[in-house]
């Protein structure tokens, strides 16, 4: 299985603010995808991030709302921008490994104000 | 929508086994099914997958029936430790993993 780290691991943002995420993986994968899970919820997924390529985004997600970047096969980025009480959320990314199993990172708790 | 149906909540008593249904009525021939858990607040973890044999590993035991309508994840020794939301889901090498809302079981002393 893959290791995943995220940082921050929680923040408390005020709203129209913008927060990125960091996700390492200690192994080269080539599919990563970023969750967002709000209170109380299921984990949802936002988008899959291929690297070399844009991002996919799941409907009800928007590139302007969350840009990701994936620069290579160990690192990818997401960002919540111009932030809301609404997206006080855990995001969670997760990487697909040879097993076409998924593995997920810690996540990333927000607050928003 | 996610192609699974679980219950909402389950208990189950320390050292004893923990049965955990799902029905997967809609699944395909090339369809896994996967099992993970969320422990409060934490992201979730991987416990096993099988497609139609049934499937054991440290964590757990999953049995498929042989129409592969239905699973069932087994925690053979449940502890207060295994206190957490289990989710199924089918998902083949098309598509994405879709989290329906889980079972939250809960581990009593």
């Amino acid at each position: 299985s893959a290791v995943i780290s995220q940082k921050p691991s929680r923040d408390i943002c005020q709203r129209g603010t913008s927060l990125t995420i960091q996700c390492q993986v200690d192994s080269q994968v080539t599919m990563m995808f970023w969750y967002r899970q709000q209170p109380g919820q299921s984990l949802t997924l936002i988008a899959t991030a291929n690297q070399g390529s844009e991002a996919t985004y799941e409907s009800g997600f928007v590139i302007d709302k969350f840009p990701i970047s994936r620069p290579n096969l160990t690192f990818s980025t997401l960002t919540v921008s111009n932030m809301s009480p609404e997206d006080s959320s855990i995001y969670l990314c997760s990487v697909e490994g040879l097993t076409e199993t998924q593995y997920f990172g810690p996540g990333t708790r927000l607050l928003v104000l | 929508d996610a192609k699974t149906t679980q219950p909402p909540s389950m208990d189950c008593a320390e050292g004893r086994a923990a049965n955990l249904p799902c029905n997967h009525s809609t699944i395909s021939g090339n369809e896994y099914v996967y099992w993970y858990r969320q422990i409060h607040s934490q992201g979730p973890q991987y416990i096993i997958h099988g497609l139609k044999n049934n499937e054991t590993n440290e964590m757990a035991s999953l049995i498929i029936t042989e129409d592969r309508k239905s699973s069932t994840l087994i925690l053979p020794h449940a502890t207060l430790r295994d206190t957490a939301v289990y989710y199924c889901i089918v998902w083949g090498s098309q598509g994405n993993l879709i989290f329906g809302k889980g079972t939250k079981l809960s581990v009593k002393p």
